[in-house]
């Protein structure tokens, strides 16, 4: 039971390239989510998804799209990296919207920064 | 949109010491959770509240929810360095499905 995989760990882009950040959890939850951390700003949420083939938008969405086309995939894609995007990104995921008893499984986090 | 504040956004201790962070809503929750995140690490699931009043205990830490269900505190006893990290409440909007973090208390533990 490997939990909430993310990949790549690190990742350096140059302004304008994209890339997919990937996620995988092995639970059958099925609402999982994207977070961004930044100095001081706590977790912001980007964009989420309650089940297979339904995605809406989170606090922050602007610049990134998200699918979910199975259960346990939910990559967030970066369609034109900007400076501004340079963050920690957490995928998370709970088999309840609200967290429930056990709450959000968090993965490791992939450390991006556009150049 | 609906806010979750969290004061003190610092707080530097000293090992043995108390320390209490507070979480802030503008409108009622039906419940909230608590996240424990290390430096350079991914946050943790500590613990969910639900009933008004509500009270749980994690040996030294403490969670309370409102009795109005719109604050609550988590107080941990006799602080140790293990207890490093930034801690986050957590919450549902309201009518929507987004899971919304709290702004954090960061905690520092001085030997």
């Amino acid at each position: 039971n490997a939990g909430v995989t993310q990949t790549p760990k690190f990742q350096v882009l140059k302004t304008g390239q994209s890339m997919t950040l990937q996620c995988a959890q092995d639970m059958n939850h099925e609402y999982m989510s994207w977070y961004r951390q930044d100095p001081g700003m706590g977790l912001r949420l980007i964009h989420y998804s309650v089940g297979a083939g339904i995605t809406d938008q989170g606090e922050v969405p602007n610049g990134y799209n998200v699918s979910r086309s199975t259960t346990e995939d939910f990559p967030l894609r970066l369609l034109s990296a900007a400076p501004s995007q340079t963050s920690v990104y957490f995928c998370a995921s709970s088999y309840s919207i609200m967290g429930g008893s056990s709450g959000y499984t968090f993965g490791s986090g992939t450390r991006l920064t556009v150049v | 949109g609906q806010q979750v504040m969290q004061i003190p956004q610092y707080q530097h201790v000293q090992e043995g010491e108390d320390f209490t962070t507070y979480c802030n809503s503008s409108t009622t929750l039906s419940n909230i959770q608590w996240y424990k995140q290390r430096p350079g690490g991914h946050p943790v699931f500590l613990i969910q509240l639900v009933k008004s009043g509500e009270v749980k205990k994690q040996k030294r830490l403490t969670f309370q929810f409102g009795e109005a269900k719109k604050n609550s505190s988590l107080h941990i006893t006799a602080t140790q360095t293990t207890d490093v990290g930034t801690y986050f409440c957590a919450q549902t909007t309201s009518g929507t499905y987004k899971y919304i973090f709290g702004t954090g208390t960061r905690l520092k533990v001085l030997a």
